[in-house]
């Protein structure tokens, strides 16, 4: 069972269009990850927030946490092929303890085509 | 390229046998966690090994368990194998504590007739 939800879980798109990617749950999670994981890897980390309300840019990527720090988006402007790949949310719950003990969300596959 | 190895990269058992995965972490990482990727889902969470011993579990059953040894690396080995056991198998390692990043294996597809 998934504690956080991906939606959509599917998104096919046109070079050079904006997308957004959302990461929901009832739960509060001390921290939210971002990943994206192309066929035959394991996820690599984009970005990590923890404050509610933060919003980080990188490069076109923007992430945001929510304020009571249940939900996330993510924001892709003027999406390039490179940029196809499985996006996963990924929560921390508790303190130090709990890090690296990540909840997944199922997913959105990004499909960007020239 | 992150440093973390898994071996082997692809496996196909039976029902009923056993398996042991392996997983190299990063250089300087002394924390390794384990997670289960199904076909089209998350990862889940199965277990993790800080300093050669478990720091955490996640619902999965006895069946399930690992190692870590003094070098950092680790093992997950899964008993009486069921078909719902396959998947990708993730390690992935850091250097502990909060805020550290987790690197990820590509992972060992393992494929239960």
């Amino acid at each position: 069972t998934q504690l956080l939800e991906q939606s959509p879980q599917f998104l096919s798109i046109q070079e050079g269009e904006n997308l957004t990617v959302y990461c929901n749950s009832s739960s509060v999670f001390s921290s939210l990850q971002w990943y994206r994981q192309e066929p035959g890897e394991g996820p690599v980390l984009l970005v990590t927030v923890v404050t509610g309300g933060e919003v980080k840019k990188l490069k076109r990527l923007t992430f945001q946490f929510g304020d009571a720090r249940k939900d996330s988006s993510l924001h892709i402007t003027a999406a390039q092929p490179g940029d196809t790949g499985l996006y996963l949310c990924a929560g921390g719950v508790g303190t130090t303890d709990s890090w690296g003990k990540l909840q997944f969300g199922a997913g959105t596959q990004v499909v960007v085509t020239p | 390229e992150t440093g973390v190895t898994q071996s082997p990269t692809h496996l196909i058992k039976t029902r009923g046998q056993q398996v042991t995965l392996r997983c190299s972490s990063q250089s300087g990482h002394n924390t390794v966690s384990w997670y289960q990727q199904a076909l089209g889902q998350g990862p889940q969470f199965i277990f993790q090994y800080y300093r050669e011993e478990e720091n955490g579990r996640g619902n999965f059953p006895p069946r399930f368990s690992g190692l870590q040894f003094p070098n950092y690396s680790s093992e997950l080995n899964v008993n009486a194998l069921e078909l719902d056991d396959s998947a990708l198998y993730l390690c992935a390692s850091t250097r502990g504590g909060a805020g550290e990043t987790q690197y990820f294996g590509p992972g060992t597809r393992l494929l239960v007739l």
